[in-house]
């Protein structure tokens, strides 16, 4: 079964740092480019970023807010993702969700999505 | 950065109605948009990619169009597992590489 299974996420004072992971499973991990959406309590989506495949140098890109606190990484031999997350801020509170970059989509759509892991950012 | 406005922002409808979405990018960003489906407590589930083409397993019923500007998102027949949010999503070789819409939720009528 293609899947991804996050882990990691809870509760962290303003200023500290989480990091969550993103296990795959099911599919050639190491053939897809990989995304971090997050969505805050009864909002919309947000993009958080992207790590390229090693083919693309595993180039990785960042969404405004999170540019210069958040590393997107992973590790193709564990076909694992992860999202280091340090300065968090109580705006960053919100569900992170993996998901998977489809190929051969010119939009790039988020074809397989992980199960969601809450991030809380409160003293 | 591209905008992303999708309306209406809730729409309420009834079993068997034909339901229209549209999201309008502030610039033209061809056909490298995306449809998605969430309900309250999951992820977000792929309809549509690349404007009009049907992810696989999604009942035909969900059909996309549009290219440049202006896309819609159509319904043929509302049925009851359809009631749930509806989000758009462009990409762009900039950042941010993507870009949601604020969502439209269907709400039954």
């Amino acid at each position: 079964e293609v899947q991804l299974v996050q882990s990691g996420g809870g509760l962290v004072q303003p200023g500290g740092s989480l990091r969550l992971s993103c296990a795959a499973s099911g599919f050639t991990f190491s053939d897809h480019y990989m995304d971090w959406v997050r969505q805050a309590p009864g909002k919309g989506l947000e993009w958080v970023g992207r790590t390229r495949n090693k083919a693309n140098s595993y180039i990785t890109r960042y969404g405004a807010s999170v540019k210069g606190r958040f590393t997107i990484s992973r590790d193709d031999s564990n076909n694992s993702l992860y999202l280091q997350m340090n300065g968090l801020k109580i705006e960053d509170t919100a569900v992170y969700y993996c998901g998977r970059v489809q190929l051969g989509s010119s939009s790039d759509a988020l074809d397989i999505w992980g199960q969601g892991t809450m991030v809380t950012v409160s003293s | 950065d591209i905008q992303m406005t999708q309306s209406p922002s809730t729409l309420s409808a009834s079993v068997g109605d034909r339901v229209t979405i549209t999201c309008r990018a502030s610039q033209s960003i061809n056909s490298w948009l995306a449809w998605y489906q969430q309900k309250p407590g999951k992820a977000p589930k792929l309809l549509i990619y690349d404007a009009s083409s049907l992810q696989s397993g999604v009942p035909s019923r969900f059909s996309g169009s549009g290219s440049g500007t202006e896309f819609t998102l159509t319904i043929s027949s509302l049925q009851p597992d359809d009631f749930a949010t509806y989000y758009c999503q462009q990409y762009n070789s900039y950042s941010p590489e993507l870009t949601f819409g604020g969502g439209t939720k269907v709400e039954i009528k």
